[in-house]
């Protein structure tokens, strides 16, 4: 079965400083992997994914992620934090293959604090 | 806006009720997911439909019943509810059945259940 862990529940980060939100994943096979942004009241927003390839994925926002396929991580990055990034972030993750579904962590909120 | 939308917004019944969501996905988009997301177990795959086939099913209750229609506007059936399935409830929808394919959410139902 795949699953995503987000050990943190909470990320608080001065503005103007860089953030990490940490993700780590399990599945058979290679990933497909995502984050995913939900301000309040809204759906989720797509911010960038991990198909093939180069292992630094550039996203909306500013937002980048590095896949790391020795410690199944997918860390979500930005060199300076803005306010406006104060929201919830998920990582989510599904198989190359097999009918899985796309499987979410349980989100991690950012705190971008003036 | 991701082109999906939801209805209602908002919902409040009583328990032993039922209710139904409705979501229409984004023009042209064949897929329909629904995610349930509540505090305790972050966002739970429901089920899929792909070109008004069920594709796959994850965590849905056997009180819970989904449909996808022709015109691809998909309906999501609670019945007989209960506390616990006060939540917010999404739809998302794709392109494709794409593995890699990123899920466009709509904003939500959000369900209380007195």
């Amino acid at each position: 079965a795949q699953s995503v862990a987000q050990p943190e529940d909470q990320v608080n980060v001065a503005e103007g400083n860089p953030l990490t939100v940490k993700c780590t994943y399990s599945v058979s096979g290679n990933p497909y992997l995502f984050w995913y942004v939900q301000y309040p009241n809204r759906g989720l927003q797509f911010l960038l994914k991990y198909i093939t390839g180069d292992n630094l994925v550039k996203g909306s926002y500013g937002f980048e992620a590095e896949f790391n396929k020795s410690q199944t991580s997918f860390h979500l990055k930005k060199p300076s934090a803005l306010v406006s990034d104060s929201a919830l972030y998920f990582c989510a993750v599904r198989s190359y293959s097999g009918n899985t579904p796309l499987v979410f962590g349980k989100g991690t909120r950012l705190s971008v604090i003036a | 806006d991701s082109g999906v939308t939801q209805t209602p917004k908002h919902l409040i019944t009583a328990t032993g009720q039922r209710v139904t969501l409705r979501c229409s996905p984004r023009s042209g988009d064949l897929s329909v997911y629904w995610y349930q997301q509540s505090l305790d177990q972050g966002l739970q795959f429901l089920i899929q439909y792909y070109n008004g086939e069920e594709r796959a099913k994850g965590n849905i209750l056997e009180r819970f019943s989904a449909q996808q229609f022709p015109d691809l506007h998909s309906e999501l059936n609670l019945s007989s509810l209960e506390l616990g399935d006060s939540a917010l409830y999404f739809c998302a929808s794709s392109a494709r059945d794409l593995r890699a394919g990123e899920l466009f959410f709509g904003e939500g139902s959000r369900l209380t259940v007195l």
